[in-house]
């Protein structure tokens, strides 16, 4: 099983900040099959980003993808009011899927 | 709009079952495979497994086989996902998710997501 490794835990950052979250992968991902969602408490999680640099339809630009191999980022330029929220990074290349722990980006 | 609707929340006691639905509408049902991800109050996501709506073939994830039993009925477009055996461990919100992925082998990303569905499981 690949083990995703989120970093940091939490992240405490203002609006208008740049946020920088890591996925890390116990082996190489096949075809950097890596994807990013958004959940905000109560929501069900929301898919951002894919495959790794590809954003969903209706997200932002201010969120991007990047990475290879075994290591993935995902950069919000400048936050929101509401990008505060836990994002989470997901393998699907390789079964089982599997989810790493999950970053919280709070209001400093 | 391509959505997901699942079923209400469940209470159940330890050692019954729990099925939850989960109704697809604004695409052709059997077109996408429909996965199960679960999490745990205060926890992350957890992946359960995966059903064809089109053949009804299933891949459960490893903890969950002999306990859990997908399946599908073509004619609501509606998939369910059966858990026996239940814990208070299980105790959880569970989701379904439309894979967006190339084949049975390469499985993808998942869009969109059904609401959840809470179970508490509690004597």
């Amino acid at each position: 099983e690949i083990v995703l490794t989120q970093s940091p835990d939490t992240l405490s950052l203002s609006p208008g900040e740049r946020a920088t979250l890591s996925c890390r992968a116990s082996q190489s991902l096949s075809s950097n099959y890596l994807a990013w969602y958004q959940q905000k408490p109560g929501q069900a999680p929301r898919l951002l980003i894919f495959g790794p640099s590809n954003r969903a339809t209706g997200i932002p630009d201010r969120f991007s993808g990047s990475g290879s191999g075994t290591d993935f980022a995902l950069t919000i330029s400048r936050l929101e009011p509401e990008d505060f929220a836990v994002y989470y990074c997901q393998q699907y290349g390789t079964s089982p899927l599997t989810f790493g722990g999950g970053t919280k980006v709070e209001v400093k | 709009q391509v959505q997901l609707v699942q079923s209400g929340a469940e209470v159940k006691k330890p050692g019954a079952s729990v099925k939850v639905s989960c109704k697809a509408s604004g695409y052709t049902f059997s077109t996408y495979f429909i996965h199960w991800v679960r999490q745990a109050p205060g926890q992350g996501l957890e992946w359960m497994g995966i059903i064809n709506p089109s053949g009804g073939s299933t891949d459960y994830a490893q903890k969950f086989q002999g306990r859990v039993t997908m399946t599908r009925d073509k004619s609501t477009s509606t998939v369910y996902m059966e858990l026996s055996s239940l814990r208070s461990e299980d105790t959880a919100v569970y989701y379904c998710a439309r894979d967006l992925g190339l084949s049975w082998l390469v499985r993808g990303w998942f869009d969109p997501w059904g609401q959840g569905t809470l179970v508490t499981v509690s004597s």
